[in-house]
């Protein structure tokens, strides 16, 4: 059983276009994350759910819209999409302040 | 500002040559630091948590220790199947929500 999931595992699209990125953990966790991993794999935390109340919302353009239907799932929905938004996403779970555990990625390349 | 520091960037061993990878931090507070595996094209793979200086963990041939500025992730005798990123992160008690990553250090061994 795969713990933390995600889908797409690729995605290639235009400048402008929206598109979403599904996670869902099988953890029981009740904290999601999603990361953004750059070319030079630097790891930056984006955004952090917890029981589908928003904690965390770092510097992130407001094109970047998380959605957490329940405390299982966390989306990342993507508007206008430019060229730098090309990167590896994560999404994350843990439980309260312990360790994290990582989902597979989704490489998003903006052409 | 919290930050993390990885050295080397890369390092090449020879199949059976121990070393260490070193990750310095500065950190308000620290509330755990945590040691990652990163392999080509997927997430990171949690593998040990520290928590206080002085503390040690062991897995296989990993060994991670802890002082109040730095942790060293020691390598014995490493296999090529030990080739990988690994990955540096703390907690800081300022904002346990999120952790703060470092850029990693590619590992290479080779037989």
């Amino acid at each position: 059983d795969t713990a933390v999931s995600q889908t797409p595992k690729y995605l290639v699209t235009q400048m402008g276009n929206d598109k979403s990125i599904k996670c869902e953990q099988n953890l029981g966790h009740d904290t999601m994350y999603w990361y953004k991993q750059d070319s030079k794999k630097f790891l930056k935390i984006m955004f952090s759910y917890n029981n589908k109340e928003l904690i965390i919302n770092e510097t992130v353009p407001n094109r970047f819209s998380p959605k957490s239907p329940d405390k299982a799932h966390l989306n990342l929905h993507i508007n206008s999409l430019e060229l730098g938004d090309s990167a590896v996403y994560f999404c994350a779970s843990s439980q309260e302040v312990y360790e994290q555990y990582f989902g597979p990625g989704t490489r998003l390349t903006v052409t | 500002e919290d930050q993390v520091t990885q050295s080397p960037e890369a390092l090449r061993l020879q199949e059976g040559e121990s070393s260490s990878l070193n990750c310095s931090y500065t950190v308000s507070g620290l509330r755990g630091l945590f040691w990652y595996r990163q392999d080509p094209g997927k997430g990171p793979e949690f593998l040990f948590t520290l928590y206080s200086a002085g503390e040690e963990k062991e897995k296989e041939r990993l060994k991670a220790t802890l002082t109040k500025k730095e942790s060293f992730l020691h390598i014995t005798a490493p296999k090529p199947e030990d080739s990988a990123t690994y990955l540096c992160a703390v907690r800081s008690s300022y904002n346990t929500d999120k952790l703060i990553f470092g850029t990693g250090t590619r590992l290479q061994v080779f037989p």
